[in-house]
């Protein structure tokens, strides 16, 4: 699986836009980006993922650069409930031993 | 929110015995998995099952089985528990429908071995 590179930390305002930088250079043509975020003490959970095109759901957006080398997670108005470890995470997706690789992760703080 | 329970949620045992940790799906998802999470370490897999009785074994394995003998639950059981096993466990579920379908989380089971 493609190795991912993320910031170890930022910190955002509350109620301003969130932008989560991944980098995935050496991804291939048939892997995923998925992003997952944990909050102290629970499960990981899903935020989004995407193949190529953008995606957007009611919890985030998902820009992937047009090469595909990098990605950009962004909350449209974060909230101190969005502090968390955010997850991005390259796979091929379809084979049987479809594990998650979670690796370090960005901790984003939203201060009030 | 994903139909996912684990049970128990907290457990302390002793060195030596049998544990035995739940995972129960209302989604009748195909996938199901285990995950161990350590400071240091992230998460990693311990086992995996892709269909009833189909289990096989993730990158932290040893000591530890399966089983599956219905959609809805995956067992994951610790023969004779070692310190080195406490952690806290993830079950996670995936639907086998839908190109890169994600995995959801179960809230863990925070488990202590002393």
């Amino acid at each position: 699986d493609a190795k991912t590179t993320q910031p170890t930390s930022m910190d955002c305002a509350e109620g301003r836009a969130a932008n989560l930088p991944c980098n995935h250079s050496t991804i291939s043509g048939n892997e995923y980006v998925y992003w997952y975020r944990q909050i102290h003490s629970q499960g990981p959970q899903y935020i989004i993922h995407g193949l190529k095109n953008n995606e957007t759901n009611e919890m985030a957006s998902l820009i992937i650069t047009e090469d595909r080398k990098s990605s950009t997670l962004i909350l449209p108005h974060a909230t101190l409930r969005d502090t968390a470890v955010y997850y991005c995470i390259v796979r091929v997706a379809g084979a049987n031993d479809y594990k998650l690789s979670f690796g370090a992760g960005t901790t984003v703080t939203v201060r009030a | 929110d994903a139909g996912i329970t684990q049970s128990p949620r907290h457990k302390v045992t002793e060195t030596g015995t049998p544990v035995t940790l739940r995972c129960h799906q209302t989604e009748n998802h195909r996938y199901m998995y285990w995950y161990r999470q350590d400071p240091g370490h992230g998460l990693r897999l311990i086992h995996y099952s892709y269909g009833v009785k189909d289990t096989d074994k993730g990158e932290v394995s040893d000591g530890y089985s399966v089983s599956r003998s219905k959609t809805e639950d995956f067992l994951l059981t610790l023969e004779s528990a070692t310190s080195s096993q406490t952690s806290v466990y993830f079950c996670a579920i995936r639907a086998r429908t839908g190109e890169g379908q994600p995995q959801h989380f179960g809230d863990g089971t925070r488990l202590s071995i002393l």
